[in-house]
Formats: C-alpha cells, structure tokens, sequence
C-alpha cells in the first residue's frame, strides 16, 4: 500500500531564510510525488511533483523539491522565505503498483508553514 | 489555464434538505474528482469519474450521490445529511487517458458546507 508521511505538523522560520518542509514516503513500486500547498478556506494548488529523471525539481512561486530515493524522502525547499508562503503543505504520493487504481492519490497528514516576519 | 471552479462557494442545510454542488472545468480534462475535506486534515478522496463514467466509489453513504452530465461538469445531490458530513468539500480534474499514472490533479477552490 503507498503511504506518505510528514513528520512536522508544524514548521516556524522567518522571512528570508531558507525553508525545508519534508515528507517521506513508502510504495512498492517507482513512486510518482507531488507538493501541493493549501491558503486558508481555499482549494489545494499544485506545486510540483516527481515523475522521472532529475532528482531537483523546480516548481511554482520559487519553490523546489529533492527527491532521495535512498531516503525515500521528497523534501520541499525555497532558498528564501516569503511572509506569503505561510499555509498549509500537503505531499502526495501515487504507486503504480497501487492496486487501488491509478487515479488515487494518498496525501499526508499536512504541515503548516509560518513565515515569521 | 488550470482552474476548477465549483459552486456555491459556502452551503449552509439542514438535515431534511436536498442541495447539490457544482464544479466545472473546461481544460478538456476526462478525470474528475470529489474530495471531503475536515479542517486542518488531508483530503479524502469519495468519487473518481472518468470519461464521465464512475470509476472509484470510496465506500461513500447514499446520502451523497455524484453525478457527471459531461465531460465539463461534475455535481454532488446532497440529501439527509448529518452534522458530522460538514466539511469543505473539494472538486478536482485531471487530463486521464494515457499517461493517467504521472497525472495532475487540480483543485476547485471548495465548498465550505455546514449542515446544521
């Protein structure tokens, strides 16, 4: 069964330093992960995710995520933090060998980011 | 353009009402999604349809029964609700077809529903 997990429920840095929000994963097979972040009352919007290739990727608004297969972690990044960037992080998980169906995706638990000024 | 727009943005029913929540996307997309969401929690997946047709149903009560007139359009009829069904309740799409495993789900803003 595919599985994801955030071990923080909560992570504080201030404005402009670097911020890491991590996530950490089990499947069976190559695992396909995705960051999405979440502002209050609102829906979830899609940051990045990991298919194949390049361990680094780039995403949305600055941020960028490492994935470490050894690790089975897919830790979220952003050199410098914004006030802004303060919400809720949820990682994401799809395993191919998911006998559940393909269109399902398992979230973790979530992570709140606060950016202190 | 990636938006998902669902209607009404809030919903406040009573337990002997019937109500129904819209969601819309038109990127051509032929998998949508239906998720419940509590605060502060992920979240859960409830109905899959894909090419409009229902693919997962995540053992959800009767009480909620999905609907996909096309491929643009997505319903949830709500009727006999309880207090604990009040949730945000989320919409999302994706392309499906071919590359369905590296697929991206996008999400409506939600409908925040409060059944009293």
């Amino acid at each position: 069964a595919q599985s994801v997990a955030q071990p923080e429920d909560q992570v504080n840095v201030a404005e402009g330093n670097p911020l890491t929000v991590k996530c950490t994963y089990s499947v069976s097979g190559n695992p396909y992960l995705f960051w999405y972040v979440q502002y209050p009352n609102r829906g979830l919007q899609f940051l990045l995710k990991y298919i194949t290739g390049d361990n680094l990727v780039k995403g949305s608004y600055g941020f960028e995520a490492e994935f470490n297969k050894s690790q089975t972690s897919f830790h979220l990044k952003k050199p410098s933090a914004l006030v802004s960037d303060s919400a809720l992080y949820f990682c994401a998980v799809r395993d191919p060998m998911n006998s559940g169906g393909y269109q399902k995706v398992t979230f973790g638990t979530g992570t709140k980011l606060q950016v202190i000024p | 353009d990636t938006e998902v727009t669902q209607t009404p943005k809030h919903l406040v029913m009573g337990m002997t009402n019937k109500k129904s929540l819209k969601c819309e996307q038109h990127m051509g997309h032929r998998a949508m999604y239906w998720y419940k969401q509590k605060a502060k929690k992920p979240p859960e997946l409830m109905f899959v349809y894909s090419y409009e047709k229902l693919s997962i149903n995540e053992s959800v009560p009767s009480r909620f029964s999905p609907e996909c007139p096309n491929s643009s359009l997505l319903n949830l009829h709500l009727h006999a609700l309880q207090p604990e069904d009040s949730a945000l309740y989320l919409c999302a799409s994706s392309q499906g077809g071919t590359h369905v495993w590296t697929d991206t789900q996008y999400f409506g803003p939600g409908t925040r529903l409060t059944v009293l």
